[in-house]
């Protein structure tokens, strides 16, 4: 089985709509990071979270938040979306202990038309 | 501006032929640095990290990495690829003044052919 993996794998939705983008991991890592990837623009830093009760906002907060239910598992939810969120968002999680290398879920495939 | 560049967005090799991937950042002190590859479909997976001692480094996939300090440059090769590694691969760096978050570079798209 997969350490980190995304639900759903591919997602369509319509502008307007809530869309939650889930992230679980058997890693054990306290680290967990949402990216999204666009092509030319490689991965942005959307939100992270250094423990279950730290979040912290990335370069690209805006239109995003997150949950992190638990010490496995991250959220990221669009309260609204919008077109231009259309994209590829990956989970990453690091280790505290490790030597800060991420890895990374499958990615969702999120269209909003 | 503090960054992480790609320089070449897209690469066409033969099978067999030498890769060379450059990567260059822009930040005052050594980050740690890493190249990742992302083959279509998948996820990123790491290929190799630097963090001190020999700036050679070897990766999985028989790929190496030199890190040079006087140019902040950290370039990927392979000396003969295979048309299996045609995928994106990212370079990307951990700034110690950034809490060691990645920051990535654009992407640099390996096509190969036969």
């Amino acid at each position: 089985d997969a350490d980190v993996t995304q639900t759903p794998r591919n997602r369509i939705t319509k502008t307007g709509k809530r869309i939650m983008l889930e992230c679980s991991q058997t890693k054990g890592h306290d680290r967990m990071y949402w990216y999204r990837q666009d092509p030319g623009l490689g991965l942005r830093l959307i939100y992270y979270s250094f423990d279950v009760k730290d979040i912290n906002k990335g370069e690209i907060s805006d239109g995003y938040s997150v949950s992190r239910q638990a010490q496995a598992k991250f959220s990221l939810s669009l309260e609204s979306a919008i077109p231009n969120q259309t994209a590829l968002y990956f989970c990453a999680t690091s280790d505290t202990s490790g030597g800060y290398e991420q890895y990374f879920g499958p990615g969702t495939r999120l269209t909003v038309t | 501006a503090q960054s992480v560049t790609q320089p070449d967005i897209h690469i066409t090799v033969s099978e067999g032929a030498s890769l060379e991937l450059r990567c260059n950042y822009s930040y005052g002190a050594t980050p740690y640095l890493f190249w990742y590859v992302q083959s279509p479909g998948q996820g990123l997976q790491l290929l190799l990290k630097y963090f001190s001692g020999d700036t050679l480094v070897q990766g999985i996939k028989g790929f190496e990495a030199e890190f040079k300090r006087s140019q902040s440059s950290f370039n990927l090769r392979k000396p003969s690829v295979h048309w299996s590694d045609a995928a994106e691969y990212f370079c990307a760096v951990a700034p110690p003044q950034y809490g060691n978050k990645l920051v990535f570079g654009a992407g640099t798209i390996l096509r190969v052919k036969s």
